[in-house]
C-alpha cells in the first residue's frame, strides 16, 4: 500500500519568512495530493491540492509543487503570518483502481510562526 | 452549503462497552470516509462508503464497523471498547466518485476509561 513520509516534523519561522514542508510517497499510482491545515481543536481543512498532470499550483500565499519522477511534493507558504501556525498534513491517493476514499497521510508538521 | 457534521462531539465510555458515532456529509456528497486520529499514529483510514456500499476498508479489527444510509449519512460502531480506542474520530465527505477530494467534519472525541 501507499506510504507517505513528511518532513520536518516541526518548523519554526519568523513572521514574514517562507516555510516549506516536503512529502514523499511510495505508490507510483498515486495521482491526487491534498494538503490539510489543522488548527488546535479544529477539523483538518483542505487548503490546496494538486493532481499528477500538473507540476505546480498556487493560491495566494501558498503553493504546491509535484515531482512525479522523484515521487515527492512540497507545500510552500510565503510571507508567513501568526495565523498560519497549525499542523499541516500532506496526503496521497491513487484515484484509479480500488483505493476509494483512502487518503494516506503524512505524520504532520507543526508550524509555528513567531510574531 | 452546510459543512460536514458529526455527533456527538465528545463521548466517554468504559472498556467493554460499544459506541455509535454519526456523520452527516455535505449535501450532494455520496462518499463518506472515516479516520482515526491519535498523537502516536496520526490519521489512519478506517473505511469508505459510497451509495450505501462499503468500498474500502483499512487495517482495523472487526470491532470497527460502519454503514451508510440512503441519504448518505453514515455511522460507525465500535464494539467491546479498549483503552487504545481513545482517539478523535473524523469523517470526511467527497462529491467525487473516487472519494478523493475530502472535506472533514469536526470529529468525535472518544475517551475510553
Amino acid at each position: 500500500g501507499e506510504n507517505v513520509e513528511q518532513h520536518p516534523s516541526t518548523l519554526s519561522v519568523q513572521e514574514g519568512d517562507s516555510a516549506v514542508i516536503k512529502c514523499t510517497y511510495s505508490d507510483s499510482a498515486s495521482n491526487y495530493f491534498p494538503w490539510y491545515k489543522q488548527e488546535l481543536g479544529k477539523r483538518p481543512q483542505l487548503i490546496i491540492d494538486i493532481r499528477s498532470n500538473v507540476g505546480e499550483k498556487k493560491d495566494q500565499r501558498i503553493a504546491v509543487t509535484l515531482n512525479k519522477t522523484a515521487k515527492h511534493f512540497s507545500l510552500h507558504i510565503t510571507e508567513t503570518q501568526p495565523e498560519d501556525s497549525a499542523v499541516y498534513f500532506c496526503a496521497a491517493i491513487p484515484t484509479g483502481g480500488t483505493s476509494y476514499g483512502k487518503l494516506t497521510f503524512g505524520q504532520g508538521t507543526i508550524l509555528t510562526v513567531h510574531p | 452549503k452546510a459543512g460536514v457534521t458529526q455527533t456527538p462531539r465528545y463521548l466517554i465510555k468504559t472498556r467493554g462497552q460499544q459506541v455509535t458515532l454519526s456523520c452527516s456529509p455535505i449535501s450532494g456528497h455520496r462518499s463518506v470516509s472515516w479516520y482515526q486520529q491519535t498523537p502516536g499514529q496520526g490519521l489512519q483510514f478506517l473505511f469508505e462508503y459510497f451509495s450505501e456500499t462499503q468500498r474500502n476498508k483499512g487495517n482495523f479489527p472487526g470491532r470497527f464497523s460502519g454503514r451508510q444510509f440512503s441519504n448518505s449519512r453514515s455511522e460507525m460502531n465500535v464494539s467491546t471498547l479498549e483503552l487504545g480506542d481513545s482517539a478523535l474520530y473524523l469523517c470526511a465527505s467527497s462529491y467525487t466518485r473516487t472519494g478523493a477530494e475530502q472535506y472533514f467534519g469536526p470529529g468525535t472525541r472518544l475517551t475510553v476509561t
